[in-house]
């Protein structure tokens, strides 16, 4: 059974740059939501994708925009990149009929460095 | 609104000794728990989840926690601890099924 698995595993990009990053929910999962670790930090929600569509956003502003696919894998997008943009960026999935009490899974991330 | 504190961003113990991570819960109605561990370099892997369903939680490794309503704890307890535990370990509650976390702690043992 394979995992949440997210690529590339490390990114570099420069400042004003535009990034994508994919992810591919565990099997039989629906429902992905993408997080930001800053270094030293604990994971913040930026939004969740489910039936192709954004259900939630946390506090990013829209420089911060996803897509859901109908295969459910889902892809965040960021454009014109700030240094504070340097973080692990986390996928999760999940089942949506479980509502707020079922496990998130999480891939192993991608490093994003902006210079 | 709903959040998470841990006490203690980084604990340190002796191998063998016991593992007490602590974490302190806000929220307006019944919460949804979970302890995570994140190794270097590494996403985050699931320990324990409490969804009401009973107050002391048993999970992965040999971690447990228990739910005290009275003190809005979840605190993660381990009664031995092992070098493979060296890790940052988050705890978070579920809020309309996205997680909020805390800010962590990290958990360093000595031979």
């Amino acid at each position: 059974d394979a995992g949440v698995t997210q690529s590339p595993t490390h990114l570099i990009k420069t400042r004003g740059q535009q990034v994508t990053l994919r992810c591919s929910p565990k099997s039989g999962h629906d429902t992905v939501s993408w997080y930001q670790q800053a270094l030293g930090q604990g994971p913040q929600f930026i939004f969740q994708y489910y039936e192709e569509e954004e259900r939630q956003r946390g506090n990013f502003p829209d420089r911060f925009s996803g897509h859901q696919f109908p295969n459910y894998s889902s892809e965040l997008n960021v454009n014109a990149l700030l240094l504070g943009d340097s973080a692990l960026y986390l996928c999760a999935s999940s089942l949506a009929w479980a509502g707020r009490t079922d496990t998130q899974y999480f891939g192993p991330g991608t490093r994003l460095t902006v210079l | 609104a709903q959040s998470v504190t841990q006490l203690g961003s980084h604990v340190s113990v002796s191998e063998g000794a016991l593992v007490l991570l602590r974490c302190n819960y806000s929220s307006s109605v019944p919460p949804y728990l979970f302890w995570y561990v994140q190794y270097p370099n590494q996403g985050l892997q699931l320990l324990l989840k409490y969804t009401s369903a009973a107050t002391l939680v048993k999970g992965i490794n040999g971690f447990e926690a228990e739910f005290k309503k009275s003190e809005t704890s979840f605190h993660l307890t381990k009664p031995s601890a092992h070098m493979s535990d060296a890790a940052e370990y988050f705890c978070a509650v579920s809020v309309r099924g996205k997680l909020i976390f805390g800010q962590g702690t990290e958990l360093s043992v000595k031979p």
